[in-house]
């Protein structure tokens, strides 16, 4: 079975300073793994994944992640945060092939302080 | 092009009533998933179809069902709402519902009253 945790459901970073955002998955078979992002009121925007291949992922607005098979993470990071980070952020893994579903976090919190 | 279109935004039912929310999904995207969020359960898999078909469910009840057209668009019903059922519904679509990815749509929030 699949289950992602996310380690902190809020975290609080100064502006400009590093964002770090804690994902560990479980998984039987390889997995695909997503970072998303969701601001109030909005549905939830695809911020990278990590399928095959290179295991540093960049993403949108900065980010990136890099997923750890030893480790089974995926932690995303930022190195200098921005006012506009603030929102919820969820990781998610899919496995699997044929029919798919994403199994998310329970989603982590960013305030960004000025 | 057009992202994830969900209708409507915002929906306000009685207990007991029953709803149809509609997703269109990006053009050429086949694969359309449906997803609960609420502040309890987080983001919870409902189901998913591929070409009018639904391949996969979720650990959802029957009165939570769903239907894939030709043209791709999906429509989620719920029968017989409970209070318990006041959730933001959150569409996806994808190429293939694989590695390709998912876009969600900005979601319709139903509140059951």
């Amino acid at each position: 079975a699949q289950s992602v945790t996310q380690l902190g459901s809020h975290v609080s970073v100064s502006e400009g300073a590093l964002v770090l955002l804690r994902c560990n998955y479980s998984s039987s078979v390889p997995p695909y793994l997503f970072w998303y992002v969701q601001y109030p009121n909005q549905g939830l925007q695809l911020l990278l994944k990590y399928t095959t291949g290179a295991t540093l992922v960049k993403g949108i607005n900065g980010f990136e992640a890099e997923f750890k098979k030893s480790e089974t993470s995926f932690h995303l990071t930022k190195p200098s945060a921005h006012m506009s980070d603030a929102a919820e952020y969820f990781c998610a893994v899919s496995v699997g092939t044929g029919a798919n579903n994403l199994f998310f976090g329970t989603g982590t919190r960013l305030t960004v302080i000025p | 092009k057009a992202g994830v279109t969900q209708t409507p935004r915002y929906l306000i039912k009685t207990r007991g009533q029953q709803v149809t929310l509609s997703c269109s999904p990006i053009s050429g995207h086949r694969s359309v998933s449906w997803y609960q969020q609420t502040p309890g359960q987080g983001l919870q898999f409902l189901f998913e179809y591929f070409s009018e078909t639904q391949r996969n469910k979720g650990n959802f009840p029957g009165r939570f069902s769903g239907r894939q057209f030709s043209n791709s668009r999906s429509e989620m019903n719920v029968s017989t709402l409970e209070l318990g059922d006041s959730a933001l519904y959150l569409c996806a679509s994808s190429l293939d519902g694989q590695g390709s990815g998912y876009t969600f749509g900005s979601g319709t929030r139903l509140t059951v009253v």
